[in-house]
């Protein structure tokens, strides 16, 4: 079965750019990666999904290396609404895999 | 994005009473639903797998006549927890699937449950 693993938390400033990276060994072949956002009491939000190499849409960059073992969301330019958590899902085995989240801290 | 909402929100109620929670897809039809519940500052724990038109899948733990799951149309699933406990206390996350090429999972607002 896979294990994913995040950072637990990151700090980073208005403007920069954010990239947070799941690694989740084991996952299924066929099955795209996912990344949701979350604030407190809200349920999480979908940003961006991929299968492999490189995938960007209006919010985030989604980085999956060939051997897909791990991925990288990259936002740019974060500002202070971007903070919350972050969680990678996979699948792995039919069964539905959430990172334990990366808690996200923008400062001014 | 997909919509999915929950209803209610919030609820409170009595230790012994049953609850019944709402999930639905407003903007596309969903075979399968997912039901979640997180503690405060964890992950999102997955309690069971809702299929429209069978019985739902729980995963290892979770008591299926405690956590009744119904899923009623292609539109909606809920979920009821019956003689609900203090300890069942959580925020209850429902999601949906839709299908397409990638399967995405579009989660709904999320349903604060207090068991006094």
């Amino acid at each position: 079965l896979a294990k994913t693993t995040q950072p637990i938390s990151m700090d980073s400033y208005e403007g920069q750019e954010v990239n947070i990276t799941c690694s989740h060994n084991n996952i299924a072949t066929n099955d795209y990666i996912t990344w949701y956002q979350q604030f407190p009491s809200q349920g999480p939000r979908f940003i961006i999904q991929g299968y492999k190499t490189k995938v960007t849409n209006e919010v985030a960059s989604l980085f999956i290396p060939a051997d897909r073992k791990s991925s990288t969301l990259s936002l740019p330019r974060v500002s202070l609404s971007d903070t919350a958590v972050y969680y990678c899902l996979v699948r792995s085995q039919g069964n539905l895999i959430f990172g334990k989240g990366t808690k996200l801290s923008v400062k001014p | 994005g997909a919509v999915v909402s929950q209803h209610p929100s919030r609820v409170i109620c009595k230790s012994g009473t049953s609850v019944k929670i709402e999930c639905r897809s407003l903007d596309f039809q969903a075979t399968t639903m997912f039901w979640y519940r997180q503690f405060p500052k964890q992950s999102l724990m997955l309690m069971a797998t809702s299929n429209e038109g069978s019985k739902a899948t729980y995963e290892q733990g979770v008591e299926k006549d405690k956590f009744l799951i119904n899923h009623a149309s292609l539109t909606l699933s809920t979920l009821t927890v019956t003689s609900a406990h203090p300890e069942d206390s959580s925020f209850y996350i429902c999601s949906a699937l839709r299908q397409g090429a990638a399967d995405t999972q579009y989660f709904g607002p999320g349903t604060r449950l207090t068991v006094l």
